[in-house]
């Protein structure tokens, strides 16, 4: 079957930590892939996409980086994290009919 | 460049209630349009989408057509339930890549 798994599902950092999420595609292959994230409140805001294993676009300038080390496999990371990278990101998948979102992961940075 | 503008939440109805959630659109070219909900703690599910004008979208009981004269895809249901309440993300997907623009998102709060 095809899903998407993202993980964890909470997570309860300080500033400065580092960050590493992941996301994972089954099902299919060399699958369009994004990061999303949402700051309490408000909409979701498109960080970065990748259309094959190595290949990462960012749309904004931030603290955050993505890898895509295998064709299913995308990960959001940080070095250190400040408190405005709080919030719920979400990993999503592209497909045809429209995107296939993960469960979310809630960053609370303190 | 491309943007989804939907009306600010939250909306508060009664179960049973006719409910509209407004939602326009700038975009270049013709983009296909995507309605999604939000459950509390819960990731993104696409309730539906139009891919060309004059599309209509549906499930669930919820409907939503596109209007390329008016750049809109406005969210309707006729009779809420308890169980709708969430939170409704219009989108458009347009260019390469496949890339979803959102709007902020409305909060829908029905009370029995």
């Amino acid at each position: 079957s095809q899903t998407i798994h993202q993980w964890p599902a909470t997570l309860v950092q300080p500033v400065g930590s580092p960050l590493s999420l992941e996301c994972t595609v089954e099902g299919t292959s060399n699958p369009n892939l994004y990061w999303y994230r949402q700051a309490a409140g408000r909409g979701l805001q498109l960080l970065f996409y990748s259309v094959g294993i190595g290949q990462i676009s960012s749309e904004v300038p931030q603290n955050l980086s993505a890898s895509r080390p295998q064709d299913r496999q995308f990960i959001l990371s940080s070095k250190k994290l400040l408190l405005s990278d709080s919030g719920f990101y979400l990993c999503a998948w592209g497909r045809p009919y429209g995107y296939t979102f993960g469960s979310g992961t809630r960053l609370t940075v303190v | 460049g491309d943007s989804v503008t939907q009306m600010e939440g939250p909306v508060t109805l009664s179960e049973e209630a006719f409910l509209t959630i407004n939602c326009t659109y700038t975009a270049t070219g013709y983009p296909s349009l995507f309605w999604y909900v939000q459950y509390p703690g819960e990731g993104l599910q696409l309730l539906l989408k139009a891919t060309k004008a004059d599309d209509k979208g549906s499930n669930k009981g919820f409907e939503a057509t596109y209007r390329k004269e008016t750049t809109s895809f406005h969210l309707e249901k006729g009779s809420v339930q308890v169980s709708d309440s969430a939170v409704y993300f219009c989108a458009l997907s347009a260019g390469g890549y496949n890339k979803l623009i959102f709007g902020a998102g409305t909060r829908l709060a029905v009370h029995p």
